[in-house]
């Protein structure tokens, strides 16, 4: 069955750079959700769009932004990077707000 | 505000053992979502089991089952014969009703997490 995909899985940026991760959901789910998990640490909620629409916002830093397409793929867009933004970064996808499905994680790693 | 709350930090046993991971919430809603995750050390994670508010019923998977008692708030997982592929981390996670009412597509909240290593 097909999963969630996300690109690219490994990313090193320098301090200052711009970053953007992509997501292509599940086929048929209408939910697409961004954690950002630092390390150690638990995932963290950044922000949800339904049906291409920003459904829920969490602690995502103004530097980030984020869209879902005609497609129902969705990129994260990160600037101005800094040290501390260095984490894997999970999108997941749901279909009627059932189960959330996780993709394997981009591993951003800032310089 | 919701929370989840992992008491444990880090498990180890040998293998065949039995553990049991808990997992205690807080919610001031009456309609959520428990969830159980797994992340082994390849980083992805992986779904386990969803139970609903309303629903506490005990549920067994294989050598995976789950106790819900909503008196104590409390969502516990045990492994049953643990195997060293068990061996990852375990995330148990809430999910709020939404103002729109459709509860399963508000964000997920973690618990710290419990890592589980099961020794040969």
């Amino acid at each position: 069955a097909a999963g969630v995909i996300q690109s690219p899985r490994h990313l090193i940026k320098e301090k200052r750079e711009t970053a953007t991760l992509k997501c292509y959901p599940i086929p048929r789910h209408d939910t697409v959700y961004w954690y950002q998990q630092g390390p150690g640490q638990d995932p963290q909620f950044l922000i949800s769009f339904y049906e291409k629409m920003q459904s829920d916002k969490g602690s995502i830093p103004d530097r980030f932004s984020a869209q879902q397409f005609s497609d129902y793929h969705s990129e994260l867009n990160m600037s101005s990077l800094e040290l501390g933004d260095s984490a894997l970064y999970f999108c997941a996808s749901s279909l009627g707000g059932n189960i959330q499905y996780f993709g394997a994680g981009t591993r951003l790693s800032v310089l | 505000a919701q929370k989840v709350t992992q008491a444990q930090t880090e498990i180890s046993v040998v293998e065949k053992e039995d553990v049991t991971l808990d997992c205690v919430y807080e919610t001031r809603d009456t309609t959520y979502y428990l969830f159980w995750y797994k992340q082994p050390p390849s980083g992805e994670l992986v779904f386990l089991i969803r139970r609903n508010s309303f629903d506490e019923q005990n549920e067994i998977s294989g050598r995976y089952s789950w106790n819900f008692q909503k008196s104590t708030s409390s969502f516990n997982f045990t492994i049953t014969a643990s195997q060293v592929v068990d061996s990852a981390v375990y995330f148990c996670a809430l999910s709020e009703n939404s103002p729109r009412g459709d509860t399963g597509r508000r964000a997920l909240t973690f618990g710290s997490g419990t890592r589980l290593q099961v020794q040969p």
